[in-house]
């Protein structure tokens, strides 16, 4: 596959479990980032990563988020205690390497409803 | 702080007539400014973008975009539009390592 992937595309919780997003960047792309779309709203970056270093933490919207990456390959972002306001769309995007002119490529994105 | 505005929520056009959405961005020296579509449940792809050069910027599907400094605008355009165009379209602005987005326009086609 030579895009990114996430899974799953779909999932449902209920208030109060914890969640695990998966991304899969396409190979080679140093950086990784998370966005976070919440209904009728644009993009909200969320983190990004260089390598399996995150530089910027700060677009995560609590202490309830967190997010790891292995090398240069996959990341996961987990959210604790989901609460109903964690509804969104989260889409992972990968880039050749993290300047503001690098294109960043983006997977179809993860559903999560919590219920 | 860097903003994207995106002024029009919702457009609608028949099949065959041009489109034009809008796009203004925040100050700052010259902008790395892209334009994205999203189709209901993919995700985003980059229909083109601008970095320096040339103010009119040639993308996939037919889509082309026009940077106005003056104006601060990057408004997208289409001289026909398809009726597979109908989807979600984002702005947005480079800023170091992260895309601002703004809040897109939804684009009906009407047949």
């Amino acid at each position: 596959g030579a895009g990114v992937s996430q899974s799953p595309s779909n999932k449902v919780t209920e208030k109060g479990k914890d969640v695990e997003l998966r991304c899969d960047p396409i190979s080679g792309h140093t950086a990784l980032y998370w966005y976070r779309q919440r209904l009728g709203q644009g993009l909200e970056f969320l983190i990004y990563f260089q390598g399996n270093s995150a530089p910027d933490k700060s677009g995560l919207p609590s202490d309830r988020f967190s997010a790891e990456r292995t090398g240069e390959s996959v990341s996961t972002l987990t959210i604790q205690r989901t609460q109903q306001e964690d509804s969104a769309v989260y889409l992972c995007a990968s880039s050749l390497s993290a300047g503001e002119a690098d294109t960043q490529y983006f997977g179809p994105g993860t559903r999560l409803t919590v219920l | 702080a860097q903003s994207v505005t995106q002024p029009d929520i919702h457009i609608t056009v028949s099949e065959g007539a041009s489109l034009e959405l809008r796009c203004n961005y925040s100050y700052g020296a010259t902008p790395y400014l892209f334009w994205y579509v999203q189709s209901p449940g993919q995700g985003l792809q980059l229909l083109l973008k601008y970095f320096s050069g040339d103010t009119l910027v040639q993308g996939i599907k037919g889509f082309e975009a026009e940077f106005k400094r003056s104006q601060s605008s990057f408004n997208l355009r289409k001289p026909s539009v398809h009726w597979s165009d109908a989807a979600e379209y984002f702005c947005a602005r480079g800023s170091n390592y992260k895309l601002t987005f703004g809040k897109g326009t939804l684009l009906t086609v009407n047949p």
